[in-house]
């Protein structure tokens, strides 16, 4: 594809359930990112895989997040026991390579827990 | 980690005037990269700033890097109802970019 896609667009779960998004990042990029962004802020970073391991998830608030990409291409972000707070727009982005290369973000997953 | 203000939070404008934002931070940044957010939509990179002092021009939009590197400014220059959105800047050591909150710009045609 042209650019990063996510899916899905949309979510709406109950509180304490679990969800998955997924990230089909730029063909190529070995680096990729999930941010979380909350209305009227910037996005706020979550996770960075270079490859197949995460090089750094300090961004993640609890361990009721985690984050996967087994082959080095498309990733998921896995919320276990959603909570209210989790609702928020989930941005994945993949660039060439880290370290300050331009980074090209996906359309976003719209999760909503109720 | 380095974290960055931005201002205004909001600015609204006639169609053909300029417009400022400004991203200010307390300590030395290595690199300053700009982002556009259409309302709806995802961030788009715009550009990188790395050398103390560095201007940049896209069309009707400078981009400048202090010379102590602790601020950068994005101007647009007779603004037009297509760069309506939101404006973030961004930093990052290494991989890790720290968002401003944005600047939200309006456009009254």
């Amino acid at each position: 594809g042209a650019g990063v896609s996510q899916t899905p667009s949309n979510k709406v779960t109950e509180k304490g359930k679990y969800v998955e998004l997924r990230c089909d990042p730029i063909s190529g990029h070995t680096a990729l990112y999930w941010y979380r962004q909350s209305l009227g802020q910037g996005p706020e970073f979550l996770i960075y895989f270079q490859g197949t391991g995460a090089a750094d998830d300090s961004g993640l608030p609890n361990d009721r997040f985690f984050a996967v990409r087994p082959e080095g291409s498309v990733s998921t972000l896995k919320i276990q026991r959603t909570e209210r707070g989790d609702s928020a727009v989930y941005l994945c982005a993949s660039s060439l390579a880290g370290g300050g290369h331009e980074q090209f973000f996906g359309p976003g997953t719209r999760l909503t827990v109720l | 980690g380095q974290q960055v203000m931005q201002i205004p939070q909001y600015q609204h404008v006639q169609e053909g005037e300029d417009f400022t934002t400004y991203c200010n931070s307390s300590t030395t940044l290595s690199n300053i990269q700009w982002y556009k957010q259409r309302p709806g939509g995802h961030p788009v990179f715009l550009i990188q700033l790395v050398k103390s002092g560095e201007v940049k021009k896209q069309k009707r939009l400078t981009f400048q890097f202090g010379e102590a590197k602790k601020n950068s400014s994005l101007h647009i220059t007779a603004t037009q109802t297509t760069d309506v959105g939101t404006y973030f800047c961004g930093t990052g050591s290494n991989y890790k970019l720290t968002f401003g909150k944005g600047t939200l710009l309006t456009v009254n045609p």
